[in-house]
């Protein structure tokens, strides 16, 4: 079934510890995007790529990293985990970054920071 | 900065109660403007995309309108699968999508 694939579903992680949450599309989507959600927040963008080898900050990009080596994933890395980054996190995908693509998003990543 | 708001935060209807959910936006030049469905635990899911002002779409209970200022979900004659939370997006100059907070739907039996 083509969509995107997050991973892992949920995880719960000591604070100061690194994490990678995967994210891999099959759609062949140029562009990618992280948001995180949080109740009576919304979502809020972390970072994107409009292209494989491109990346760029979005609206809440400090503590996080990501990379796009290829057009198929897009990893973001918490290099050293805070309760503050407890959050639902959503990767997303567009087609194009130009006007009117819908995004479609995987089914999130739970991850507790404790 | 661009700006989505949507109105009300929640909204519970009966079943066959048609309503309509608000949202409004502030955007310097609107490339477009998408709703979403997310339920519980899932990833928002596209509805629709509305470019200029006036245009129309429609799926199903649903129909989507805008204008220069706000755009409207119409929720015609509702049922209880239509709970859900439903959210607002705008797109400017090519950039990232940028989300209202949403309107959070229960429509009972």
């Amino acid at each position: 079934i083509a969509g995107i694939t997050q991973a892992p579903t949920s995880q719960i992680l000591a604070a100061g510890r690194r994490m990678t949450l995967r994210c891999t599309q099959d759609m062949r989507h140029n562009a990618m995007y992280w948001y995180r959600q949080d109740l009576g927040l919304g979502l809020r963008l972390i970072h994107y790529s409009n292209t494989a080898g491109t990346t760029g900050k979005g609206e809440v990009p400090d503590g996080y990293s990501v990379s796009r080596a290829n057009t198929d994933d897009f990893p973001l890395t918490l290099a050293s985990a805070v309760p503050s980054q407890t959050s639902v996190y959503f990767c997303a995908s567009s087609e194009d970054v130009s006007r009117g693509y819908g995004y479609t998003f995987g089914s999130g990543t739970r991850l507790t920071v404790v | 900065e661009d700006q989505v708001t949507q109105s009300p935060e929640a909204l519970r209807l009966q079943e066959g109660e048609s309503s309509s959910l608000n949202c409004s936006y502030t955007v310097s030049g609107l490339r477009g403007l998408f709703w979403y469905r997310q339920d519980p635990g899932k990833g928002p899911e596209f509805l629709f995309t509305l470019y200029s002002a006036g245009e129309e779409k429609e799926k199903e209970r649903l129909k989507a309108t805008l204008t220069k200022k706000e755009s409207f979900l119409h929720i015609t004659a509702p049922k209880p699968e239509d709970s859900a939370t439903y959210l607002c997006a705008v797109q400017s100059r090519g950039h990232a999508l940028n989300f209202g907070k949403g309107t959070s739907l229960l429509v009972t039996p």
